[in-house]
């Protein structure tokens, strides 16, 4: 099983719409958790982290379940700059060089389009 | 103003011939971490550095070595370059906290001829 699972999409969506990626992770130590987005061609950029409380930041919302390992990101009043590709990430110890280690999910790719 | 630094974005060579890849920060973050990403994959961490520290991942090849002079500073060597690392090698920082993420650099993109 891999550490950080994501649908890969392409998900295509028309603006205004709303759109929920999943993300699981198998490691259960893991301690942190956020989503990142990458335009094409460009660095992965932090959108927002992940808390169990659950947290939003205007059109978008994140939500973890630690019991369940699972991770969730809703945007809503999908604009077409949204288009990017969303990683899901997990952040764990390394306990040998006592740092810490994302592990990121492929990806899930969405277009929003007119 | 830029926090992390990468230089050169774009970086041509020749197979088998060493290249150098550049990473600054004004961050002042304890850990470096270097990432090569291919097309439609994930980073892949290669490395990193907790301060003068250096950590090897397990499954990264010889031909990857790194040097951090100082905090400021990360360079990615590869020593022979073949046609399989073409790739975008990001370098990433961060503090040494759980709840600290990584900020990361715009990335080289690296061919390989």
């Amino acid at each position: 099983r891999k550490e950080v699972e994501q649908d890969p999409g392409p998900f295509n969506v028309p603006e205004g719409a709303t759109v929920a990626f999943n993300c699981t992770y198998s490691n259960s130590a893991s301690q942190s958790f956020f989503w990142y987005r990458q335009d094409c061609r460009k660095e992965p950029k932090l959108l927002m982290s992940v808390y169990s409380s659950g947290n939003e930041d205007g059109r978008f919302t994140a939500q973890l379940n630690r019991a369940s390992q699972y991770i969730s990101l809703l945007i809503r009043d999908s604009k077409l700059s949204d288009s990017a590709t969303y990683l899901c990430v997990v952040n764990r110890r390394d306990s040998g060089a006592g740092s810490y280690q994302l592990t990121f999910g492929k990806g899930t790719k969405l277009s929003v389009i007119p | 103003d830029a926090m992390v630094i990468q230089n050169p974005r774009y970086q041509v060579t020749q197979f088998g011939k060493p290249v150098t890849l550049s990473c600054s920060q004004t961050l002042n973050h304890n850990v470096m971490y270097w990432y090569q990403q291919k097309s439609s994959q994930a980073p892949k961490l290669l490395f990193h550095y907790y301060d003068k520290d250096f950590n090897n991942e397990a499954d990264t090849p010889d031909n990857f070595q790194s040097r951090r002079p100082n905090t400021s500073f990360c360079f990615l060597d590869i020593r022979s370059p073949g046609l399989g690392d073409a790739a975008m090698y990001l370098c990433a920082t961060s503090r040494v906290s759980a709840q600290d993420t990584q900020y990361f650099g715009p990335g080289t993109r690296l061919t390989v001829l």
